[in-house]
Parts: structure tokens; C-alpha cells; sequence
């Protein structure tokens, strides 16, 4: 599968901060998706990236793809206690399988 | 509306028992399934995927194996249950009808003691 590096692995925000987390690949992906599990929870989908150099807004997430389609982030505004969790990014792979190859990911914790 | 159903939520097993850990998915025909494992603290290892009944891949050699006797049903197992196999097991669903997107259930914690 595609490998991708999520950084940073963990995070401690302020409530109101803003948070950024990066997910890096050696090669070209074809397209990535993000997930967020809140703790105690089950991973669920945010957001699918396609297109070299797309960003997607939801609410107070940006999220971008990188131009050579090798990262991709996901930026929060104004962090708040409901962001509390864990983002992964995750390359899919169709070929069949239709799988996804989840890296890290970075675990947020937000002080109120 | 499609939904996954995963059980038991929560599982304490001794080494060296048998596990068998079920999923069903409902809503929707002959969907890609997925078994997931997530140690404490980290990021989710695909074990198994299936395309169709009775297709099962690996993808990581060990002491679990998969099956699928039918459509929506794909079950977990163990003959004998190590240590190393605690974790937070998760079922997911995905395919072309689900617009490459996946949905996990609930999961399974299962403690090996």
C-alpha cells in the first residue's frame, strides 16, 4: 500500500488555537481521505481529495491537497474541545479492494 | 440506510481461548468488508478485506483468520487466542457503492489475559 507519515503524532492546543496536522507521502497518491475517532470511538470519514491542489472547507476544517499530490493537511480554526480525537489521514487505493492505508495519525487534545 | 453492526462491544478472554468476533452490515449489497485492529494509542492495521462471500485477503500473517459466509456477514477468529492479539478490533464496510468511503461499527475491545 501507499505509506504515508502523519505529523505531528500528538498535539496539545488551547481552546480557541489553531491546529494544523500533515500527512506526507514519498510518492504521488492518487487521491487521500481524512477520518477523525473521537476517544473510545470508531474512525469516520471527513473528507475526500482529488484534485492536485484542492481545498475543501467544513465549517472551521480547511483541508488541502498538495499540488504534486505527495501531502495534504488538515487545518482547524479555532480549536474547541469538540475536536477532541485522533486524525488520520489515509491514501485509497480502488484497484478492487477499494482499500485505504491509514498512517499514524495525530491525536488532539484541546484545554479548555 | 446502510448500517454495521459489531459485537460484543467489550470481550476478556484467557490465552489460549478461541475468539470469534461477528459483523454484519445492512442496507446494501455485496459491499467490500474490512477487519481493522488498533492497538492502544495508535493507528489501524488492515487484517483482512473481502470482495466478495468466500474471498478473503491477508494482509497480515498471524494468529487470526477471517471468513465470509455470506453476503453482509464477515466474522473474525481465533483457534487460540495470544497475548499480542488485545487490541481494539474494528469492522468496516466500503466499495464502489459506498463512493470509496468507508464506515466502521462500533468495534471490539478484547482484552487477552
Amino acid at each position: 500500500g501507499q505509506q504515508v507519515m502523519q505529523i505531528p503524532q500528538y498535539q496539545h492546543v488551547q481552546e480557541g488555537e489553531d491546529f494544523t496536522t500533515y500527512c506526507n507521502s514519498s510518492t504521488t497518491l492518487s487521491n487521500i481521505q481524512w477520518y477523525k475517532q473521537r476517544p473510545g470511538g470508531h474512525p469516520v470519514f471527513l473528507i475526500q481529495l482529488v484534485k492536485s491542489g484542492e481545498v475543501k472547507k467544513q465549517k472551521r476544517l480547511t483541508f488541502q491537497f498538495g499540488e504534486a499530490k505527495k501531502n495534504s493537511s488538515l487545518h482547524i480554526t479555532a480549536t474547541q474541545t469538540t475536536d477532541v480525537g485522533t486524525y488520520f489521514c489515509a491514501p485509497f487505493r480502488r484497484a478492487g479492494s477499494y482499500q485505504l492505508t491509514f498512517g499514524k495519525g495525530t491525536k488532539l487534545s484541546v484545554i479548555p | 440506510s446502510q448500517t454495521i453492526h459489531q459485537w460484543p462491544a467489550t470481550l476478556v478472554q484467557p490465552v489460549g481461548s478461541p475468539l470469534s468476533l461477528e459483523c454484519t452490515v445492512e442496507g446494501t449489497s455485496n459491499p467490500n468488508l474490512y477487519w481493522y485492529r488498533q492497538a492502544a494509542g495508535r493507528g489501524l492495521q488492515l487484517l483482512f478485506y473481502s470482495v466478495g462471500i468466500g474471498q478473503i485477503s491477508s494482509e497480515v500473517p498471524q494468529n487470526l483468520s477471517a471468513s465470509r459466509p455470506q453476503d453482509r456477514q464477515f466474522i473474525l477468529s481465533s483457534k487460540k487466542l495470544l497475548l499480542s492479539d488485545s487490541g481494539f478490533y474494528l469492522c468496516a464496510w466500503g466499495g464502489a457503492l459506498a463512493k470509496n468511503i468507508q464506515y466502521f461499527g462500533a468495534g471490539t475491545r478484547l482484552s487477552v489475559l
